[in-house]
């Protein structure tokens, strides 16, 4: 079945450094790869994500890149500073078919250190 | 505005008894979904809606039901609680299906 592997499971920097997050997914239908935050006690919020039709997209500290050939994608986080430690989920989904099932990651755990 | 609300935040049960988790959105979506999430395995679609008056599985429906009472509440329902079900229930909604998902705070279920 369709699955999403995100790796590294937990990430420690140093404020100031770049964070990268990875994950790869198997449905090669897959179309849509949303990026969700969630604090310690809350709900997932979406902070980012992109299109099949498109290789990378940015949102100030933000980035996220695609590549379908090998059905990956990357969230980057540069400039770290503590308000940036939460849970991190990708997930991927057909978005043109409308299914509505979003599959998500596993997680990483990022840490931003004073 | 609240966005997406679900009730209870923490709830105990033991084995065998039902409860059902409500769940509330006010910005006029049409879908909505009940995600579970445990340690390790990211979160998991249990059912969704993607318009009133319908419902469809994910990817672990067994041991729920759930009701599209109208266009904003969608309750998941669990008939017979078994310590498995022990998880953080998460409800969401979007405008249609497919679109941009939105998450309430979550309902930490514990089964003993």
């Amino acid at each position: 079945g369709e699955n999403v592997e995100q790796h590294p499971s937990t990430l420690s920097v140093q404020e100031g450094d770049s964070a990268v997050i990875k994950c790869t997914y198997s449905d090669s239908a897959s179309n849509y790869f949303p990026w969700y935050k969630q604090e310690l006690g809350k709900g997932p919020q979406l902070i980012i994500d992109i299109r099949s039709n498109v290789g990378e997209k940015k949102d100030q500290r933000i980035a996220v890149t695609l590549n379908k050939t090998a059905k990956h994608f990357s969230l980057h986080i540069t400039e770290t500073q503590p308000e940036d430690s939460a849970v991190y989920f990708c997930a991927a989904s057909r978005y043109r078919r409308n299914t509505g099932k979003l599959i998500f990651g596993q997680g990483t755990t990022l840490q931003v250190k004073p | 505005n609240a966005g997406v609300t679900q009730t209870p935040k923490f709830q105990v049960l033991k084995t065998g008894q039902s409860m059902t988790l409500q769940c509330a959105q006010d910005m006029n979506h049409n879908s909505m979904y009940w995600y579970r999430q445990d340690p390790g395995m990211g979160l998991r679609l249990i059912y969704y809606s993607a318009s009133e008056g319908t419902t469809d599985k994910g990817e672990v429906p067994n041991g729920y039901n759930v009701s599209r009472l109208n266009k904003r509440e969608f309750s998941l329902r669990l008939e017979s609680a078994a310590p498995s079900q022990t998880s953080v229930y998460f409800c969401a909604s979007s405008e249609s299906h497919g679109n941009t998902i939105y998450f309430g705070e979550g309902s930490w279920l514990t089964v003993v």
